[in-house]
């Protein structure tokens, strides 16, 4: 296994501007998890995947985020009109349906929103 | 619906000194249990897990954790603290049984004095 990946690290951007967020979960993995962590927090839901559905979207998650995992592989997260509230890390987990729920994480993608 | 709650949300111990980080959660199910360990600006390690096998769970680094259901505790534990152990620790809890949401506590920071 070659691990989560996450790309990119570090997003710098302005207030209004859309950014999106790729994560690769070690192959084979058919779960995905995106969680948002905010300093002196820990991970917070958003949504999750199993293949390419999307089962579950945390009511964190307004209209102006999005998840996709088109051939159920990697997957993007999408933030449109950013606000200063949205600068937090964001993390991708992936996991197996028959893996007792471990998740394994990704180094996280930070945002800063200015 | 499921919870955790990590008390102290900093720990500092001597090095070579007995490692305690506690954590109660509270599940309508039996639970899985985890513990993650997050080092600055990388994403989560899984140090280890309950599955309602043994209730004394061993995990990564030394660490173990003893799952207590009449106290719905879950409480992590090293017999001796190295200077490598700084960090932050977080109790998580899922559904189990093929539920996939899981909660994470607000971490406990540990420090470890020379």
């Amino acid at each position: 296994d070659t691990g989560v990946s996450q790309d990119p690290r570090h997003k710098i951007t302005k207030r209004g501007q859309n950014v999106t967020f790729r994560c690769d979960p070690i192959s084979e993995h058919n779960r995905l998890y995106w969680y948002r962590q905010t300093l002196g927090q820990g991970p917070e839901f958003l949504t999750y995947f199993q293949n390419e559905a999307q089962l579950e979207k945390s009511r964190l998650l307004s209209d102006r985020f999005s998840a996709e995992r088109p051939k159920g592989s990697f997957s993007t997260l999408e933030i449109q009109r950013t606000e200063q509230g949205d600068s937090a890390m964001y993390l991708c987990a992936s996991g197996r349906v028959a893996g007792a729920d471990t998740q394994y994480f990704g180094p996280g993608t930070r945002l800063t929103v200015l | 619906a499921q919870s955790v709650t990590q008390l102290g949300s900093h720990v500092s111990v001597s090095e070579g000194a007995l490692v305690l980080l506690r954590c109660n959660y509270s599940s309508s199910v039996p639970p899985y249990l985890f513990w993650y360990v997050q080092y600055p600006n990388q994403g989560l390690q899984l140090l280890l897990k309950y599955t309602s096998a043994a209730t004394l769970v061993k995990g990564i680094n030394g660490f173990e954790a003893e799952f207590k259901k009449s106290e719905t505790s879950f409480h992590l534990t090293k017999p001796s603290a190295h200077m490598s152990d700084a960090a932050e620790y977080f109790c998580a809890v899922s559904e189990g049984t093929g539920g996939f949401k899981t909660i994470f506590g607000a971490g406990t920071r540990l420090f470890v004095k020379a």
